[in-house]
């Protein structure tokens, strides 16, 4: 049974271009949330998607978008990148919109450089 | 807001002894759940063990148990019969009772070394 599936592994890209992340959730999983961990830092909550809707949005600009799709896979768009959006990108499936204490599973990220 | 705290930037232990590391938190929920997450060089977030806040028994999992002190609110985890490969990053998490606010509140992680 694969757990949670990110790609790409690791990405550089340039200040200002656009960058595209990707995430199948664990099966039997219908809701996506994304968390950026800066290093040396816990991880921390961009949005959750469930139902293929932005359902919670934590404290980050609009440059920071995404989408679900009926399959549930999700997408993690980030446009006009700052240095300082280089880190690892989270992504974690969960059953239901009420998470309990089953919990979240985590994906093994993807490692953004922006130069 | 609800805030974690981890106030252990890095511990070491010996091989197959014990270990404790510290998570404080703060909410004004009653209900709510907590977590022990443990982060290798894998970088996946692997779940340790957890702990729903009504329940004043505390978890056990094994090697891993927990305390937890709810009036305190602390929430502690303990490593017992360490070993090479519990070596990780381990994160304390907060998650509000029922899950409509579903998202985790992770501390900045506790470093582990266990030494042969």
């Amino acid at each position: 049974d694969a757990g949670v599936t990110q790609s790409p592994t690791h990405l550089i890209k340039t200040r200002g271009q656009q960058v595209t992340l990707r995430c199948s959730p664990k099966s039997g999983h219908d809701t996506v949330s994304w968390y950026q961990q800066a290093l040396g830092q816990g991880p921390q909550f961009i949005f959750q998607y469930y139902e293929e809707e932005e359902r919670q949005r934590g404290n980050f600009p609009d440059r920071f978008s995404g989408h679900q799709f009926p399959n549930y896979s999700s997408e993690l768009n980030v446009n006009a990148l700052l240095l300082g959006d280089s880190a690892l990108y989270l992504c974690a499936s969960s059953s239901g919109h009420i998470v309990g204490l089953g919990g979240y599973t985590f994906g093994s990220g993807t490692r953004l450089t922006v130069v | 807001a609800q805030t974690v705290t981890q106030s252990q930037p890095e511990m070491s232990v010996q091989e197959a002894e014990t270990v404790t590391l510290s998570c404080t938190y703060d909410t004004s929920e009653s209900n709510y759940y907590l977590f022990w997450y443990k982060q290798p060089p894998s970088r996946q977030m692997i779940l340790v063990i957890r702990q729903e806040a009504y329940k004043q028994q505390n978890a056990t999992e094994n090697r891993f148990s927990v305390n937890f002190q709810k009036a305190a609110k602390s929430f502690s985890l303990k490593i017992s019969d360490s070993q090479l490969g519990d070596t990780a990053m381990y994160f304390c998490a907060y998650l509000n009772y029922g899950g409509s606010q579903g998202n985790l509140i992770f501390g900045k992680g506790t470093k582990l070394s266990v030494k042969p």
